[in-house]
């Protein structure tokens, strides 16, 4: 599977801010890149997700970037509110090589917003 | 169109039971596994399956087995029970052979192992 990264670990901002996590990745041949919130004592869900054709989707107030030279996504939430306090995890899959059909998820990031 | 369904929600057992935790999906999905949540840590790979009849180990697959006769079912089971696999235990499945699309998770099983 792929070697996944996610920065920071946890993260605190004023509600009303924006925040910012970062995924690197190690497969120079992923092409599909998710973000995924997990809400206290529930399952994660997709929030959203980008594929290598494209290099910024938005939807609402939440974003994400893709920098497939430097192999790092971006999750972006503006206008935070308390509801966004959260587990995110980034997950890209594996690409096409038989037997690494493994999807590892990254270590995750603890948003909390401070009201 | 019940998306992911885990059963049951919530499991205590003593240690060296035996247990079947039950995964189903009805969206013809082709990839599904198996992931175990430790209290504030992420997710770790337990068992996966690309189709019916394959399956594969994940990061933590001891004391763990699966099988993947149809489609639609992925079971896990839980051999002899050790206060260690105390966790919640997520099933998850993707309509991509690898997770492309996005995962659809189950709602959890949380077990506790006495």
């Amino acid at each position: 599977g792929e070697n996944v990264e996610q920065h920071p670990s946890t993260l605190s901002v004023q509600e009303g801010d924006s925040a910012v996590i970062k995924c690197t990745y190690s497969d120079s041949a992923s092409n599909y890149f998710p973000w995924y919130k997990q809400e206290l004592g529930k399952r994660p869900q997709l929030i959203i997700d980008i594929r290598s054709n494209v290099g910024e989707k938005k939807d609402q107030r939440i974003a994400v970037t893709l920098n497939k030279t430097a192999k790092h996504f971006s999750l972006h939430i503006t206008e935070t509110q308390p509801e966004d306090s959260a587990v995110y995890f980034c997950a890209p899959p594996p690409t096409t090589n038989f037997g690494n059909e493994k999807l590892t998820f990254g270590t995750g990031t603890r948003l909390t917003i401070i009201p | 169109n019940a998306g992911v369904t885990q059963t049951p929600k919530f499991q205590v057992l003593k240690t060296g039971q035996s247990m079947t935790l039950q995964c189903a999906q009805d969206m013809n999905h082709e990839y599904m596994s198996w992931y175990r949540q430790d209290p504030g840590m992420g997710l770790r790979l337990i068992h996966y399956s690309v189709g019916a009849g394959i399956t594969d180990q994940g990061e933590v697959p001891n004391g763990y087995n699966v099988s993947r006769s149809t489609t639609e079912d992925f079971p896990l089971r839980l051999l002899s029970a050790a206060p260690s696999q105390t966790s919640v235990y997520f099933c998850a499945s993707s309509y991509g052979v690898r997770g492309s699309g996005g995962y659809t998770f189950g709602s959890g099983t949380r077990l506790t192992v006495v």
